[in-house]
């Protein structure tokens, strides 16, 4: 297995670009997240999915949308980048109900 | 979620052990104590989790006091590929919708040393 996915590695945006990250899991777990993290920070929950078709917002939504259409793949989309969004983000799966979350490798974003 | 406190940094000699306190005073009953780490630059991994008993794996022990207002840590033989900020969270076990989702602090950073 490869376990959590995410694509790109780095990336450096200009303000007001859009772009898509990338995550993907082959352990076919219902739940999945994304996190930001900030320098020096601990990390924030962006959005999370219990499975195909379901999404909620967590603690910092704004400026960023997902989707969920299948359970492997759980895109990032971030409209308009703005420099507060420069950060590294990390996708992370788990089986409902489970207590342990498996987390990517995560995404260097760099909004200038 | 109930809130967690621990120490900004610590030090450790390798082939010491690392103990990492946790002070979480206002647990409540059905919520567990997780452990995570996060090496430089990666994502945090799994660790260890408990209730109120003592745990152990491979990787590490939980200690957890009696009234379970706070929580310790133990990696037995710290290594030099322990060096990294450790996360203390606390939240109902298995859980699932919103009550899945992991609060991370800012963690205690660890430093082993030879």
């Amino acid at each position: 297995n490869a376990g959590v996915t995410q694509t790109p590695k780095f990336r450096i945006l200009k303000i007001g670009q859009s772009m898509t990250l990338q995550c993907t899991q082959d352990m076919n777990h219902n739940y999945m997240y994304w996190y930001r993290q900030d320098p020096g920070m601990g990390l924030k929950l962006i959005y999370y999915s219990v499975g195909a078709g379901i999404t909620d917002k967590g603690e910092v939504p704004n400026g960023y949308n997902v989707s969920r259409s299948t359970t492997e793949d759980f895109p990032l989309r971030l409209e308009l980048a703005a420099p507060s969004q420069t950060s590294v983000y990390f996708c992370a799966s788990s089986l409902e109900g489970s207590y342990e979350q498996y987390f990517g490798p995560g995404t260097r974003l760099t909004v200038t | 979620d109930a809130k967690t406190t621990q120490p900004t940094s610590m030090d450790c000699a390798e082939g010491r052990a690392a103990n990492l306190p946790c002070n979480h005073s206002t647990i409540s009953g059905n919520e567990y104590v997780y452990w995570y780490r996060q090496i430089h630059s990666q994502g945090p991994q799994y660790i260890i989790h408990g209730l109120k008993n003592n745990e152990t794996n491979e990787m590490a022990s939980l200690i957890i006091t009696e009234d379970r207002k706070s929580s310790t840590l133990i990696l037995p033989h710290a290594t030099l590929r322990d060096t990294a900020v450790y996360y203390c969270i606390v939240r109902v076990a298995g859980g699932t919708g919103t009550a899945s989702k992991l609060t991370f602090g800012t963690g205690t950073r660890l430093q082993v040393t030879l």
